[in-house]
């Protein structure tokens, strides 16, 4: 079964400290993930995906079929980063779930 | 920007009441979703819904759980007897197609059951 492991619950860093919130996920096919975010009372939404290769708000993330990894990386956290990140998996294409990891809180202090 | 909504964004409910969660998808979406989470715990996936019919379920989504899309704009999910552990966030979510799209989130309904 797929599975999507977010190790921390909490992470907390300083402004202008890097971030890396990780996402390991297990899958022997070829998946595309994907990192939702959520912000204080407001709904989930994505903030990229993997095939994508873009970057958001500063935020990116690599897929590492070898470590079977997608970490959510930004260089310079800011106050407004903070928020709940998921880290999802989606089987290959079609119309198929996602996979959530159980979600990180990101604090990020001035 | 279009988006998608759900009501309530709170239901209290007694143990063994049917609820209905409503949601309406973006317009012009053709796969709508149900996730739930339950408090401290991850989003899990409950049902998928195309072309009038469900295309996946997880094991969650028992016979206690209907999704229906009775008119061409609602897409509801109905607990026909509730139980204590159905007390979580419902999401509703749609997307235009089934693939690597963007599904787009509802802000949720919260329900208790007491």
């Amino acid at each position: 079964a797929q599975r999507v492991t977010q190790p921390e619950k909490l992470l907390s860093v300083f402004k202008g400290a890097p971030v890396e919130l990780k996402c390991n996920y297990s899958y022997s096919g070829s998946p595309e993930l994907f990192w939702y975010v959520q912000y204080s009372r407001q709904r989930l939404q994505l903030l990229l995906r993997h095939i994508s290769r873009e970057s958001i708000k500063g935020f990116t993330a690599d897929l590492n079929k070898g470590e079977t990894s997608f970490h959510l990386k930004k260089p310079f956290a800011q106050e407004e980063d903070s928020a709940m990140y998921y880290c999802a998996l989606k089987l290959s294409s079609g119309n198929t779930p996602l996979v959530f990891g159980k979600g990180t809180r990101l604090s990020v202090i001035a | 920007e279009p988006e998608v909504t759900q009501t309530p964004s709170h239901q209290v409910t007694q143990m063994g009441q049917e609820v209905i969660l409503r949601c309406v998808p973006i317009s012009n979406h053709l796969y709508f979703y149900w996730y739930r989470q339950i408090l401290g715990q991850k989003v899990e996936f409950l049902v998928s819904f195309y072309n009038n019919e469900i295309s996946e379920k997880s094991e969650i989504f028992d016979d206690q759980f209907s999704v229906e899309r009775p008119d061409g704009s609602n897409f509801t999910l109905k607990i026909r007897s509730t139980k204590l552990e159905d007390s979580a966030m419902y999401f509703c979510a749609s997307s235009s197609t089934g693939g690597d799209t963007e599904a787009f989130f509802g802000q949720g309904t919260r329900l208790t059951v007491v």
